[in-house]
């Protein structure tokens, strides 16, 4: 069974841009959840998609925002970069949303905002 | 909110030694989970505990949930270079996932 993938793998952008990035958990897997990660804040929650649904969000400003669709497969959107948003973005599925599921980890997309 | 405290945040060892790292929560949590993320690579699941007292054994690895669900620790022991990474402990909390901040491991071979 592949794993999860996430596309694009590197990114650079400016400030004020906008960046959409993609998901696609394993198949079967019906949650998603987003995370960012920076050496300074370690791995920080972003938002839980179920079955089209956000399910849960974390203290993420509103220019983060995301979405699901009918196949799981998942983007999240930043706007108005700023240098700060420049973090290692994790996104993992799992087969049910819940306490006691088991989290799958794609790669990662890799974000420098300059 | 809800937060979980883990400790040491940076751990050197010499191969061969024993390593431990501790979460700790100001709250009661419903469960634990365990993941270690290699340098360069992403967070891979290694244990869930869910019960008082809880003790799991993965080979050279102990994961241990506290009586009152307040606390759980990771030991390695003997370690080896292929255990060099981050551990994390994660737990949902109200509306959301929480991790620790991680405990990075390196190894003196």
């Amino acid at each position: 069974k592949a794993g999860v993938t996430q596309t694009p793998r590197y990114l650079i952008k400016t400030r004020g841009q906008q960046v959409t990035l993609s998901c696609s958990p394993i198949s079967g897997h019906r949650s998603v959840s987003w995370y960012q990660q920076t050496p300074g804040q370690g791995l920080q929650f972003l938002f839980e998609y179920f079955s089209e649904t956000q399910r849960n969000k974390g203290n993420f400003p509103g220019r983060f925002s995301g979405r699901q669709f009918s196949n799981s497969r998942s983007e999240m959107n930043v706007s108005t970069l700023e240098l700060g948003d420049s973090a290692l973005y994790l996104c993992a599925s799992s087969l049910l949303a819940g306490e006691t599921a088991e989290q799958y980890f794609g790669p990662g997309t890799r974000l420098t905002v300059t | 909110g809800q937060q979980v405290m883990q400790i040491p945040q940076y751990q050197h060892v010499q191969e061969g030694e024993d390593f431990t790292t501790y979460c700790n929560s100001s709250t009661t949590l419903s469960n634990i989970q365990w993941y270690k993320q290699r340098p360069g690579g992403h967070p891979v699941f290694l244990i869930q505990l869910v019960k008082s007292g809880e003790v799991k054994k993965q080979k050279r690895l102990t994961f241990q949930f506290g009586e009152a669900k307040k606390n759980s620790s990771l030991h390695i022991t003997a370690t080896q270079t292929t255990d060099v990474g981050t551990y994390f402990c994660l737990f949902r909390g109200a509306q959301k996932l929480v991790f620790g901040q991680g405990t990075r491991l390196t190894i003196n071979p």
